[in-house]
């Protein structure tokens, strides 16, 4: 199946730093999402992206389909900002509709 | 919209009981599906459904069965429990399989000793 790699896997930032995060997956994707999940563990969506970039705020996101990955950028960062940030991902064939996810990147920002 | 919606939040269970996790949403969505998290983990997909009367196994399908009578509702049974299925699950619905965002209910918090 599709594989998921998500870098850092860790992150630890100052209130008002920016940041990158990396999400490259092994095969073609049809769907590509974002998510962030709260400390109370709401999984919350960010983007839908399977090609192209997007801007919601602070946060963009952009994907590279044929270079196999996508990055979601957060600018200003705010306290608000910590949990956990997956990426998943989904192809067609037999796969069809099915999300893979990526092992998450913890993003902790201090005040 | 209520969108998506799980209940209970919270579970304790006994080695071999069964129990049912109950997911509805409200959005007209074709697509639903259960998926698991464990610490460290990302999400698993346990099964999946693209329609009323249609479901296909995921990932990690095993003591688990489920079954979608009518569009917006898609439970998820535990046939024997086993401390192996302490996990958050959580329930999530898309308009259909290939088109557009996948949104997810709250969770479920299962406990089995």
């Amino acid at each position: 199946g599709i594989q998921v790699e998500q870098s850092p896997p860790d992150l630890i930032l100052q209130e008002g730093a920016n940041s990158t995060l990396r999400c490259n997956f092994s095969d073609s994707v049809n769907n590509l999402q974002w998510f962030h999940q709260n400390p109370w563990g709401q999984l919350i969506n960010l983007f839908y992206i399977p090609s192209g970039t997007k801007q919601n705020g602070r946060l963009s996101a952009t994907t590279v389909a044929t270079e196999r990955y996508s990055l979601l950028y957060i600018s200003s960062s705010q306290t608000t900002d910590s949990g956990v940030y997956f990426c998943a991902v989904g192809a067609g064939g037999t796969s069809y509709g099915k999300l893979t996810f990526g092992q998450g990147t913890i993003l902790t920002v201090h005040p | 919209n209520a969108g998506v919606t799980q209940t209970p939040k919270f579970q304790v269970l006994k080695t071999g009981q069964s129990m049912t996790l109950q997911c509805a949403q409200d959005m007209n969505h074709e697509y639903m599906s259960w998926y698991r998290q464990d610490p460290g983990m990302g999400l698993r997909l346990i099964h999946y459904s693209v329609g009323a009367g249609i479901t296909d196994q995921g990932e990690v399908p095993n003591g688990y069965n489920v079954s979608r009578s009518t569009t917006e509702d898609f439970p998820l049974r535990l046939l024997s429990a086993a401390p192996s299925q302490t996990s958050v699950y959580f329930c999530a619905s898309r308009l259909s399989p290939g088109l557009g965002d996948q949104y997810f209910g709250p969770g479920t918090r299962l406990l089995v000793l």
